[in-house]
């Protein structure tokens, strides 16, 4: 059965560095426009970077601009996110979605939990 | 602040509908598709409605979707105990690259 399985995440502390994971299983993930979508505590969804098909295009939301990057390992299928200079405010669970043919997220992960202390 | 603006919360007894609303602007909701997600506390968002009232396979048809200008609304007929959930709108907008847009949040609570 197709699905996604983000890990990764944990404490850190504030300034530091942290890389999540999203392996994809049953479907290959480079024929699909893949997403990081963010949570922050008893917070709504907040797109955070994404990355298209084929990987020629990756967009970042102005809050992790310069900081985040979106990378993705086709022999893994698996797609990447290094997380640096961490603030207090990406705080969140971090997830994974995959965008269907309608333009929508048919697939997220369950989630991964990062947390930043300063 | 969501772009996408949805009422905090709404609410209703077994068997009754409820509706949320979702309310963007004219390079969001007015010129793209609608697609809705429901989160049951302490899980990944689930995807409930795509193109504004289509429901994947699965999606129960008491769900239904509808758009009008610059405005969306999501209902639910027939609520039952295990809607109890965060629903979310989103949106694609033409004004921001690779960006997709979130609402608030509605908090559907059965009572």
């Amino acid at each position: 059965q197709a699905r996604l399985v983000e890990s990764g995440g944990g404490v850190v502390q504030s300034g530091r560095s942290l890389r999540l994971s999203c392996a994809a299983s049953g479907f290959t993930l480079s024929t699909y426009t893949v997403y990081w979508v963010r949570q922050a505590p008893g917070k709504g969804l907040e797109w955070v970077t994404v990355m298209s098909y084929y990987g020629n295009k990756t967009y970042y939301a102005d809050s992790v601009k310069g900081r985040f990057t979106i990378s993705r390992d086709n022999s893994k299928n698996t797609l990447q996110m290094e997380m640096n200079s961490l603030r207090d405010e990406d705080t969140a669970v971090y997830y994974c979605a995959r965008e269907s043919t309608w333009g929508a997220f048919d697939m997220w992960g369950q989630g991964t939990k990062v947390t930043v202390s300063s | 602040q969501s772009v996408l603006t949805q009422p905090p919360s709404a609410s209703g007894t077994p068997g009754q509908r409820v509706t949320i609303s979702c309310s963007g602007s004219s390079s969001n909701v007015g010129s793209n598709n609608v697609n809705w997600y429901q989160q049951v506390p302490g899980t990944a968002p689930k995807l409930l409605i795509y193109w504004n009232s289509h429901r994947p396979s699965g999606v129960p048809d008491r769900f239904s979707g509808s758009k009008s200008g610059t405005s969306a609304s999501l209902a639910i007929s027939g609520l039952q105990s295990e809607d109890e959930a965060d629903y979310y709108c989103a949106a694609w907008d033409d004004t921001l690259d690779g960006r997709v847009v979130f609402g608030g949040g509605t908090k559907v609570t059965v009572l």
